[in-house]
């Protein structure tokens, strides 16, 4: 079975610029989490989607978006671009149900993000 | 008080030895808690899930949970050079779909 996978890898942007990651999910599951990591501040929830909906949210900017296709693919976007959105970008794929293993959250390699 | 603490590293120990990992939670309604790996320049590698309490023991690692005392632990057997890594232990509230809160890691080196 395929694993998370996200594009790009790596991207470099300037400041006040926007930035589209994409995550596309293990498949079968339904629910996709994304997360900053940073060495200063760890990892980071942003958001999460279940079947096209954001059922989470976690303490960002309004910067700071996301969506879920029906396909449940997922993208986040990021405007006006801070140095501090320096990080690394990750996404996680789960069943998406509670209880058991439907919650195991599997990570993509991430997004390596450079505002210079 | 951070919602998810680990004991503070790094953490060195003989390959051979029992390596223990530790991490305490705030939140009383947490249901599930999980351990992740990750290798420096790589993204979090899930290792072991436990959701009730007592031991969950899955090859070399051993996972140990008590809601009571609000505390999750990782225990690694027969530790290999290879086990060095960062450990993360994360914690998925009640009603908190997704989202996981995870601890700021601790930085395990086994020596051969």
């Amino acid at each position: 079975k395929a694993g998370v996978t996200q594009t790009p890898r790596y991207l470099i942007k300037t400041r006040g610029q926007q930035v589209t990651l994409s995550c596309s999910p293990i498949s079968g599951h339904r629910s996709v989490s994304w997360y900053q990591q940073t060495p200063g501040q760890g990892l980071q929830f942003l958001f999460e989607y279940f079947s096209e909906t954001q059922r989470n949210k976690g303490n960002f900017p309004g910067r700071f978006s996301g969506r879920q296709f029906s396909n449940s693919r997922s993208e986040m976007n990021v405007s006006t671009l801070e140095l501090g959105d320096s990080a690394l970008y990750l996404c996680a794929s789960s069943g998406g149900l509670a209880g058991g293993y439907y919650n195991e959250q599997f990570f993509g390699p991430g997004t390596r993000l450079t505002v210079l | 008080q951070k919602e998810v603490e680990q004991n503070s590293g790094p953490l060195s120990v003989p390959e051979g030895a029992i390596a223990s990992l530790n991490c305490t939670y705030s939140d009383r309604g947490s249901q599930s808690f999980f351990w992740y790996r990750q290798y420096s320049g790589k993204s979090p590698e899930l290792i072991m899930s436990i959701y009730s309490n007592g031991d969950k023991e899955d090859g070399r690692f051993t996972a140990q949970l008590n809601k009571a005392s609000q505390y999750v632990s990782l225990l690694i057997r027969d530790s290999q050079p290879s086990d060095s890594a960062t450990y993360l232990c994360a914690v998925e509230g009640g009603t908190s779909y997704g989202k996981l809160t995870f601890g700021q890691g601790t930085i395990l080196t086994v020596h051969p």
